[in-house]
């Protein structure tokens, strides 16, 4: 398997632009978690799915992220208008909540943002 | 709220030596993961502890899980250098989600 795959690997972007982040979950997981690391503030749930639906997105720090899940193969996370306060590693997770009775998060190798 | 917490924050060891990392948390669970992360990486999963009294070994490492006292232990057994990562505990609070603690940066010195 081609564990989780994230897009782009590194974001340099300038305040006030769009950004889109891409994630492609393990297939078969049908969970999929946005997550936000920081120095300051670690690891931050931001939303997570369970088959394609948003089920808690009560870490999205603002209304100027969003996030979507067309399909069970592919997510987005989206910024805009993006502040140098979002300068981040964002990762993608997947879990099957098939595979009971744990449920093992296999995270992508993130994607490094960079806000100017 | 629920507290993940984890201690000591920073490690710094010798090679050989043994030491012991905590992870308490606030919320009634019976799963807990461990994850590993090198610089600039990802997370990567270590153990999962499904019960009380669960423990886990994979060679110089190994994890414990009371869910009783609501607490983790990730053992270190004679430390080699190529363990110096960033260790994080995360406890299932059901609906597939879970909470991660702060994390701890091992540095082991050769």
């Amino acid at each position: 398997d081609a564990g989780v795959i994230q897009s782009p690997r590194h974001e340099v972007t300038e305040m006030g632009q769009e950004v889109t982040l891409r994630c492609k979950p393990i297939s078969g997981h049908d969970y999929l978690f946005w997550y936000r690391q920081t120095m300051m503030r670690g690891l931050e749930l931001l939303i997570y799915f369970n088959n394609n639906v948003p089920i808690d997105d009560s870490g999205m720090p603002e209304d100027r992220f969003s996030a979507k899940m067309p399909n069970a193969s592919f997510s987005t996370l989206k910024i805009q208008p993006s502040e140098p306060r979002d300068s981040a590693v964002y990762f993608c997770a997947s879990s099957s909540g098939r595979r009971l009775p744990y449920n093992e998060q296999f995270f992508g190798p993130g994607t490094r943002l960079t806000v100017l | 709220e629920l507290k993940v917490e984890q201690n000591p924050l920073f490690l710094s060891m010798q090679e050989g030596k043994n030491y012991t990392i905590y992870c308490n948390y606030s919320t009634t669970s019976d799963r807990l993961y461990w994850y590993r992360q090198d610089p600039g990486k990802s997370l990567e999963s270590l153990f999962v502890l499904l019960s009380n009294g669960a423990v886990k070994q994979e060679g110089r490492l190994m994890a414990s899980l009371d869910t009783k006292a609501r607490l983790s232990t990730l053992h270190i057994t004679a430390a080699v250098h190529d363990l110096s990562a960033t260790y994080f505990c995360a406890v299932d609070i059901g609906g597939n989600k879970l909470v991660f603690g702060a994390g701890t940066i091992l540095r082991v010195k050769s």
